[in-house]
């Protein structure tokens, strides 16, 4: 069975940083590509970065670049998103999911963690 | 950047209606498009995938169709556990989309 578990969330001061981990398990980790998802409260869902099974490539939604970093370790079956310049807009519900680039769509989604940025 | 949109944003229907929802490409993605079904407090889940694939487990009054730009999700007979918001995400390239979302109520 496919689980994926965040951790990481809370509450963090605008500017602030803050890195979110999602352990996998059930699937070969390494095999995959996994992404991070958000959804601000009450909107609705936004993609935010992925990365490829081997680490080798990493993409980002604009709004990120040069804040946010994705990153993995298939030793550990992990994965993590390391948020830094943090803004209040950034306060959202961050899933880890797995992905599988562009030959099928995300499948697997786990409970999310939610990050609250304010002073 | 390819844009999703999808309309309507809410609809309301009885039990028994047949329910569309449509979502456009702001260019061709080919049938590189997935739909999920999020319910009120939960995880999303994935509907369909390939534009009219049903995912294991899914119940056969969804269908999805279309190439392109333009896709539909219909409900055959909504029920009372259909009631969620409805996203179409597009995955022809590693930069995933997301459609705004429609929030699908029982009248």
């Amino acid at each position: 069975e496919v689980q994926l578990v965040e951790s990481g969330g809370g509450l963090v001061q605008p500017g602030g940083s803050l890195r979110l981990s999602c352990a996998a398990s059930g699937f070969t980790f390494s095999s995959h590509w996994m992404s991070w998802v958000r959804q601000a409260p009450g909107k609705g869902l936004e993609w935010v970065a992925n990365i490829k099974g081997d680490g080798s490539e990493k993409y980002y939604v604009d709004s990120v670049k040069g804040r946010f970093t994705i990153s993995r370790d298939n030793a550990e079956n992990s994965l993590y998103l390391q948020m830094n310049s943090l803004r209040a807009e950034d306060t959202a519900v961050y899933y880890c999911a797995r992905d599988w680039g562009t030959s099928n769509p995300i499948d697997y989604w786990g409970q999310g963690t939610l990050v609250t940025v304010s002073s | 950047d390819i844009q999703m949109t999808q309309s309507p944003s809410s609809l309301s229907a009885s039990v028994g209606d047949r329910v569309t929802i449509t979502c456009r490409a702001s260019q061709g993605i080919s049938n590189y498009l997935a739909w999920y079904q999020q319910r009120p407090g939960k995880v999303p889940k994935l509907l369909i995938y390939a534009a009219s694939t049903l995912q294991s487990g899914v119940p056969s009054r969804f269908s999805g169709s279309g190439s392109g730009t333009d896709f539909t999700l219909t409900i055959s007979s909504l029920q009372p556990e259909d009631v969620a918001t409805y996203y179409c995400q597009k995955y022809n390239t590693v930069l995933r989309t997301f459609g705004q979302g429609t929030k699908v109520e029982i009248k």
